[in-house]
């Protein structure tokens, strides 16, 4: 089944910084990649995702890119805010309907002032 | 948007009682749910999946009679924890997604300690 690793564990940035995690996974049949924010205690919410069919994607201060062919995609948050700190989890998922998405191990961002 | 709402957001039990979780689609037919379970400062580990109207699919390793699961209709879906022990605490999160439509929706999780 599909495997997917995450790095780096833990990332500490001062404000205003850009951080990057990174993630790869196993099954060239996955075409979704979504990222998640998870604050303590809350399920996760969805910040940005991206699809097979697409290289780079981009909302605001959050961009993911996406390079099927070495099957890996980051996360990159530039301008960060302390707001900012919390879990972020990569995942991945195949197209067949019912599919459940699996994630990464998760990394703990945080940005100090 | 789509929202999932999951009840309750914690709940304390004792060890050896029966503990269900609900949760509900609320402006969307959910035909796959997902439940997850995530443990202390670890990632979210997919226990089953079900779809409507069938039986679950359960994940190596996770039992299927401590852990029931019901689907019955295309906006609710609940796990139950059975004979709980404290072990089974944990976090525990659904995830719908509907047939022809992009995308997971996320509970809000709920907080299960058992006593």
């Amino acid at each position: 089944g599909e495997n997917v690793e995450q790095h780096p564990s833990t990332l500490s940035v001062q404000e205003g910084d850009s951080a990057v995690i990174k993630c790869t996974y196993s099954d060239s049949a996955s075409n979704y990649f979504p990222w998640y924010k998870q604050e303590l205690g809350k399920g996760p919410q969805l910040i940005i995702d991206i699809r097979s069919n697409v290289g780079e994607k981009k909302d605001q201060r959050i961009a993911v890119t996406l390079n099927k062919t070495a099957k890996h995609f980051s996360l990159h948050i530039t301008e960060t805010q302390p707001e900012d700190s919390a879990v972020y989890f990569c995942a991945a998922s195949k197209p067949q309907a019912g599919t459940a998405l699996i994630f990464g191990k998760g990394t703990t961002l945080s940005v100090s002032s | 948007g789509a929202v999932v709402s999951q009840h309750p957001s914690w709940v304390i039990c004792k060890s050896g009682t029966s503990v269900k979780i609900e949760c509900r689609s609320l402006d969307f037919q959910a035909t796959t749910m997902f439940w997850y379970r995530q443990f202390p400062k670890q990632s979210l580990m997919l226990m089953a999946t079900s779809n409507e109207g069938s039986k679950a699919t359960y994940e190596q390793g996770v039992e299927k009679d401590k852990f029931l699961i019901n689907h019955a209709s295309l906006t609710l879906s609940t796990l139950t924890v059975t004979s709980a022990h404290p072990e089974d605490s944990s976090f525990y999160i659904c995830s719908a997604s509907a047939t022809g439509t992009a995308g997971y929706t996320f509970g809000s999780g709920t907080r299960l300690t058992v006593v």
